[in-house]
């Protein structure tokens, strides 16, 4: 069964520009999550997926970013304009979504997109 | 608020010694909690997971991890390090569907 994939797996773009990122999650797996590293820093939650529905986005950092799951499967990050502290490792993580009531559940990462603005 | 803290930024062993990379996390429950690994070039890969079944929790490679409520710990140790361990560890702990990570372990083993 293949796992979580990212494309592409470097980018690198001027400030300013566009980028989209892209991620293919496990099949089957209702549940996707993005979640980014900034150099140096913790991996962060940015927002989570259900089928097509964003259940939670409470970690965008702000409205240069924008998440679509178009018919529950693919889903694609796009920054617009970039900016130089959107530099990071971009993952994304999917989940079946049938864990045990009251517990998180496990999440599958994909390999991750580097990000570099200059 | 939420948070997991790694207590070592930087763990190195010798090839065959035991390896503890510490974890804690606040919190006013018990949350999930997972340790991830991240080799070079390659993505998170699940270790091992706490779901309040037993509190030692065998995870894959020979890892385990112990929770401890009392101390709202979750260190994960090895009795024998292997070259193929050096890796970054991640310690998270899921509230709701959210993981919350810790900043990370760089584990180095010498020869």
């Amino acid at each position: 069964e293949a796992g979580v994939t990212q494309f592409p797996s470097h980018s690198v773009i001027e400030k300013g520009q566009t980028v989209t990122l892209r991620c293919d999650p496990i099949s089957g797996h209702d549940n996707l999550y993005w979640y980014r590293r900034v150099m140096g820093k913790e991996i962060k939650f940015l927002l989570h997926f259900v089928k097509e529905s964003k259940q939670d986005e409470s970690g965008m950092p702000n409205n240069r970013f924008l998440a679509e799951r178009t018919g529950g499967t693919y889903s694609t990050l796009k920054v617009q304009p970039a900016e130089l502290e959107d530099s990071g490792v971009y993952f994304c993580a999917s989940s079946q979504g049938y864990g045990l009531a009251g517990h998180t559940d496990t999440q599958y990462f994909g390999p991750g997109t580097r990000l570099t603005v200059l | 608020a939420q948070s997991v803290t790694q207590l070592d930024s930087h763990v190195s062993v010798s090839e065959g010694t035991p390896v503890l990379l510490r974890c804690n996390y606040s919190s006013s429950y018990s949350p999930s909690l997972f340790w991830y690994v991240q080799h070079p070039n390659k993505g998170l890969q699940l270790l091992l997971k706490y779901t309040s079944a037993a509190t030692l929790v065998k995870g894959i490679n020979g890892f385990e991890a112990e929770f401890k409520k009392s101390e709202t710990s979750f260190h994960l140790t090895k009795p024998s390090a292997h070259m193929s361990d050096a890796a970054e560890y991640f310690c998270a702990a899921g509230y709701g569907n959210k993981l919350v990570f810790g900043a990370g372990t760089i584990l180095r083993v010498k020869s």
